[in-house]
């Protein structure tokens, strides 16, 4: 049963710590997304890459948030220095080419910034 | 740009009652329209989806949604829910031609024995 991992579940850190979050998507798959989950603003696209290569990261604070693919098994994304208002669960998704395909979302990592 | 309303933040129904979950969109073009659904402390999972064809589209645990193009609408029906039907549920429309995905605030089914 393939699935879509993330590590870690849970963190909890303090304001200005380094906080990075990884993504295994499923295998095959040549597309991930980022999003991240609020009570304020829902779900919302962070960035999304497509054969390792970021195609729009429009949706995310640039001066302290960074996404990468290492290679095709892994997806990160990091966030330094850390704030309270980070404090959200975010996604990690794949799928295969095109808008049409599902997006297989991850468990999530529930960030708390204190 | 589009986006997606989903009037109605929570509903609460009774067990074996039908439902209703409403979505809304706006968009000046074609669009592909998702019905997610997250259970709790879970990523989110696909519902059903329409891409074209026919604008009944069901899912395989009894959901159906129905694309109406003139009232920009994609509500979920099911004609009779369950315990275990109880969950959050996101209505999103694809954005251009691109492959994002615009969410609605989602929908929290609340079902009672």
């Amino acid at each position: 049963d393939a699935r879509v991992t993330q590590t870690p579940r849970d963190k909890v850190t303090e304001m200005g710590q380094e906080v990075t979050m990884r993504c295994q998507p499923i295998l095959g798959h040549n597309t991930v997304f980022w999003y991240r989950q609020t009570m304020m603003q829902g779900l919302e696209l962070l960035a999304y890459f497509r054969n390792r290569a970021p195609l729009d990261d429009s949706g995310m604070p640039k001066d302290r948030f960074s996404a990468e693919m290492p290679d095709a098994t892994l997806a990160t994304l990091k966030i330094q220095p850390s704030e309270p208002r980070d404090s959200a669960v975010y996604f990690c998704a794949s799928g295969l080419d095109g808008i049409t395909d599902t997006q297989y979302f991850g468990p999530g990592t529930r960030l708390t910034v204190l | 740009a589009q986006s997606v309303t989903q009037l109605d933040s929570q509903v609460p129904v009774f067990e074996e009652a039908p439902v209703e979950l409403r979505c809304n969109y706006s968009s000046s073009v074609s669009v592909y329209l998702f019905w997610y659904v997250q259970y709790p402390n879970q990523g989110l999972q696909l519902l059903l989806k329409y891409l074209s064809g026919s604008t009944l589209v069901e899912s395989i645990n009894g959901f159906e949604a129905e694309f109406n193009k003139s009232q920009t609408s994609f509500h979920l029906r099911k004609p009779s829910v369950h315990i275990s039907d109880t969950a959050e549920y996101f209505c999103a429309v694809s954005e251009g031609n691109t492959d994002k995905l615009i969410f609605g605030t989602g929908t929290r089914l609340q079902v009672f024995p």
